[in-house]
């Protein structure tokens, strides 16, 4: 089966740059979507199919997907994007989700 | 507005059995594919089971295969997933979703309903 990879965690200095990446064998061939999931909330999607970003969601938080790995780019990090994220892809009619990073602001 | 409720969880047994159901509003629900996700405490997400628009197909993940069942009913716009012989394992918040288009990533997500399996 299908497998994502992601760190359990990165951190990041306020107004610095966060990259959350997620691996998986020939993912660049995939649509890749990114899900925001903050203390007792439910998850929300921040990029879709790759790089598209839902109404709402700040152009600070874009993705790319190539080769091997995908990529969520948080920049000016601010406090409230402190949360996990979690990638995701449609395989032979199976949903995979990445373990998740947990992204910590300092 | 669109809403999705999930009910019908709570405390059962191993061995036991339980029926969840999501009341959807808010769009056609008979034009979505719909998703059962879960999430175990302090854990990440994992994929439970999908339904394509029409009820003609069924997806399952091999961790639930042949105890759960995935089923809707379009006229009352409800998504129900029948869990049997129920684990320690699947204790999780199980979440209703909605793909964004078929085979795609879920737009839109319940506020989640909690089981717990254990004696």
């Amino acid at each position: 089966s299908y497998e994502l990879t992601q760190r359990l965690s990165v951190s990041v200095a306020l107004g610095q740059t966060a990259t959350i990446t997620c691996g998986g064998t020939n993912i660049g061939t995939k649509h890749v979507h990114w899900y925001q999931q903050k203390p007792g909330q439910t998850p929300v999607v921040v990029i879709y199919r790759d790089f598209n970003r839902p109404s709402g969601i700040p152009e600070r938080l874009s993705g790319s997907n190539s080769g091997n790995t995908a990529t969520l780019t948080i920049s000016r990090v601010q406090a409230g994007d402190e949360a996990d994220y979690y990638c995701q892809v449609w395989d032979i009619n199976t949903v995979v989700f990445g373990g998740g990073t947990k992204l910590t602001v300092l | 507005e669109v809403q999705l409720v999930e009910s019908g969880g709570g405390l059962v047994q191993p061995g036991g059995s339980l029926r969840l159901s999501c009341a959807a509003s808010g769009f056609t629900f008979s034009s979505y594919r719909m998703n059962w996700v879960r999430q175990a405490p302090g854990k990440g997400l994992e994929w439970v089971s999908s339904i394509t628009s029409s009820s003609s197909t069924t997806y399952y993940a091999d961790s639930v295969k042949g105890r759960f069942t995935i089923s809707r009913d379009n006229a009352k716009n409800s998504l129900s997933l029948q869990m049997n012989s129920l684990r320690a394992e699947d204790t999780a918040v199980y979440y209703c979703t909605r793909d964004y288009g078929s085979g795609d990533h879920s737009d839109y997500w319940g506020q989640g309903t909690l089981v717990t399996v254990s004696s």
